[in-house]
């Protein structure tokens, strides 16, 4: 089966620029999470959805960040404009919801590593 | 707040020795449980998990973890250690009410021939 497939694995941009990225949770999982790993704040969990809906984006930044999902196979965390701390690699990780009620257990994609020069 | 604390950021063993690395957390009631596991350039992938019942759980590869609700505490261990075993261990905690996770800092785990 596949896994929580993120695109791209690697990006570099420059200051100001819009970033995009894409995450394929596993198919049937109701849940999507959005994480940043960095060094000096380890896994921050920015936002996450259920069902299609966020829930909670307490996590994310700023407004220059922003997250959809179009339907259950699809999502995308967008960065506008970019800035050189937005330098991080982003997780995507999807669950299932058992009854509504989420567990935690994640299923993590690669990562994408965001480098904002 | 809830919180989850890793205390020790790297620890080094020997091939074949056993291991512990320890995890305390900080919740109103007791969560769920769950140590990650991260190679690098690599997302995280799950070990074990508790839940509730059996305060040890086994997980995959051979670790296993024990649950000690007086201590706060979810300790992984692994009798024998592989060289392969060399990563970033996270362990991490979800409330049942949201299911928001909230992860450790990690401990980076190397292991000596």
């Amino acid at each position: 089966d596949a896994g929580v497939i993120q695109s791209p694995r690697h990006e570099v941009t420059e200051m100001g620029q819009e970033v995009t990225l894409r995450c394929k949770p596993i198919s049937g999982h109701n849940s999507l999470f959005w994480y940043r790993q960095t060094m000096m704040r380890g896994l921050e969990l920015l936002i996450y959805f259920n069902n299609n809906v966020p829930i909670d984006d307490s996590g994310m930044p700023e407004d220059r960040f922003s997250a959809k999902m179009p339907n259950a196979s699809f999502s995308t965390l967008k960065i506008q404009p970019s800035e050189p701390r937005d330098s991080a690699v982003y997780f995507c990780a999807s669950s299932l919801a058992r009854g509504g009620a989420l567990t935690g257990e994640l299923f993590f994609g690669e990562g994408s590593r965001l480098t904002v020069l | 707040a809830q919180s989850v604390t890793q205390p020790d950021i790297h620890i080094t063993v020997s091939e074949g020795a056993s291991l512990e690395l320890r995890c305390n957390y900080s919740y109103g009631a007791t969560p769920y449980l769950f140590w990650y596991v991260q190679s690098p350039g690599q997302g995280l992938q799950l070990l074990l998990k508790y839940f509730s019942g059996d305060t040890l759980v086994q997980g995959i590869k051979g670790f296993e973890a024990e649950f000690k609700r007086s201590q706060s505490s979810f300790n992984l261990r692994k009798p024998s250690v592989h060289w392969s075993d060399a990563a970033e261990y996270f362990c991490a905690a979800s409330s049942s009410n949201t299911g928001k996770l909230i992860f450790g800092q990690g401990t980076t785990l190397q292991v000596k021939p």
